[in-house]
């Protein structure tokens, strides 16, 4: 069965270091979005990719960036850690729209917590 | 920007009874998609329910229905028959048709009483 997974699941660092959470998906979606989660905030889009060597800014882009090399993988990484930055961060995918009847589903990774000390 | 309001940060239903969670949403387009989503204990973001703004008719997924009111631009969802596997962060999200990223509300904590 397609699907999406993240890496690690749970990680702690420290201020200052540089984090990169992997991101995996078999359903050969053209779309990928990384989502920060805070209580409060519901989801919030940090970056999205519409295919490969494409990236684009979401609403709370400062301090990570992604790159996207392939269809399957879309790692987010964080420069240099702040506290600010601890959250749980979710990976999805969508088929691409232009199709009218395509709804652009997400479809969720589990997520990876982070906590930065 | 679009922004997505869910009011009702928590809600409690009673097993087998009926609850409804809000959603307002803002919008200038015409054309869009709006989505319910179920968050568990276990983290997974579970698609609930879907509408497209240009269908009239409310959708509907066994107990889960949505009201819609495209002029109001509201979107609520109905579980009916309340079960203990309900018990969830629930988020409204909406996409316009043409573009790819979604975008949600802060979510209303339901909790289910045996």
């Amino acid at each position: 069965d397609a699907e999406i997974t993240q890496s690690p699941r749970h990680k702690i660092t420290e201020t200052g270091r540089q984090v990169t959470l992997a991101c995996h998906q078999t359903w050969n979606h053209n779309n990928m979005f990384w989502y920060r989660q805070d209580l409060g905030h519901g989801l919030r889009l940090i970056h999205y990719s519409y295919g490969v060597q494409d990236t684009n800014k979401g609403e709370v882009s400062d301090g990570y960036s992604v790159s996207r090399s392939n269809t399957e993988d879309l790692p987010l990484t964080l420069e240099s850690a702040a506290s600010s930055q601890t959250s749980v961060y979710f990976c999805a995918s969508s088929e691409g729209t232009g199709d009218f009847r395509n709804t652009g589903e997400l479809f969720f990774g589990e997520g990876s917590r982070l906590t930065v000390l | 920007a679009q922004t997505v309001t869910q009011s009702q940060p928590e809600m409690s239903v009673q097993e087998a009874e009926t609850v409804t969670l809000s959603c307002t949403y803002d919008t200038s387009e015409s054309d869009y998609y709006l989505f319910w989503y179920k968050q568990p204990p276990s983290r997974q973001m579970i698609l609930v329910i879907r509408q497209e703004a240009y269908k009239q008719q409310n959708a509907t997924e066994n107990r889960f229905s949505v009201n819609f009111q495209k002029a109001a631009k509201s979107f609520s969802l109905k579980i009916s028959d309340s079960q203990l596997g309900d018990a969830a962060m629930y988020f409204c999200a909406y996409r316009f048709y043409n573009n790819n990223d979604m975008r949600f509300g802060a979510g209303t904590r339901l909790t289910v009483k045996p």
